[in-house]
């Protein structure tokens, strides 16, 4: 069975950076781009970017090039997502997606929440 | 980017009712659409992908059709648990997502 298991709920100060992961279980986690998709409350789904675990090569959406950082390790099949400088604005649901076609499989999702 | 304009933002129908939502891109994406079903609290779940192909597991009553711009779900006959809110995904380029259609029951 394919898995996306992401990390815990964060709580952090304005300006803090956090690191979110997304472990993969149930396929070949080199096989397929993983991307992080960011959901603000009651908002709709927004891509941020993708890596490809297999050399570690990333694409952003331009508002998120100085905002989020994507790795991968390939020996934990986990991906990783850095946010840095967070402000209110970042305050949202963080998901993990992959898949062949379309998104087949996603994690369960993290809330960030930034709050002074 | 591509833009995806999903209609009607809100939709209240009855059980058994026939109910369809929309998707326009802003412009031609080859059938490179997907669906996605979200229920409160969840993550994203794929229904259908490149416009009419069925995800492994997705009931029969959800069907999807359209080609160039114009892409269309359809759920037959609505069952209760089909209240969810319901996002398009064009990826014939850089991947965007529609604003989501929110099904409610009448």
């Amino acid at each position: 069975e394919v898995q996306l298991q992401q990390s815990g709920p964060e709580l952090q100060r304005p300006g803090a950076s956090v690191k979110l992961s997304c472990k993969a279980s149930g396929y070949t986690f080199t096989e397929y781009y993983m991307y992080w998709v960011k959901q603000r409350p009651k908002q709709s789904l927004e891509l941020i970017g993708r890596i490809d675990p297999e050399d570690g090569s990333t694409d952003y959406v331009e508002k998120f090039k100085n905002k989020a950082t994507l790795t991968a390790d390939t020996s934990s099949n986990t991906a990783y997502m850095q946010l840095s400088s967070l402000t209110s604005e970042d305050t949202a649901t963080y998901f993990c997606a992959s898949g062949t076609e379309g998104f087949d499989y996603w994690g369960q999702g993290v809330m960030v929440t930034v709050s002074s | 980017d591509i833009q995806m304009t999903q209609s009607p933002s809100f939709l209240s129908a009855s059980v058994g009712e026939r109910v369809t939502l929309s998707c326009k891109a802003s412009q031609n994406i080859n059938k490179y659409l997907d669906w996605y079903q979200q229920k409160l609290g969840e993550a994203p779940k794929l229904l259908i992908y490149n416009t009419n192909n069925l995800h492994t597991g997705i009931p029969s009553r959800f069907s999807g059709s359209g080609s160039g711009t114009d892409y269309t779900l359809t759920i037959s006959s609505l069952q209760p648990e089909d209240v969810a809110t319901y996002f398009c995904l064009q990826r014939n380029s850089w991947p965007t997502f529609g604003a989501g259609t929110k099904l409610e029951l009448k």
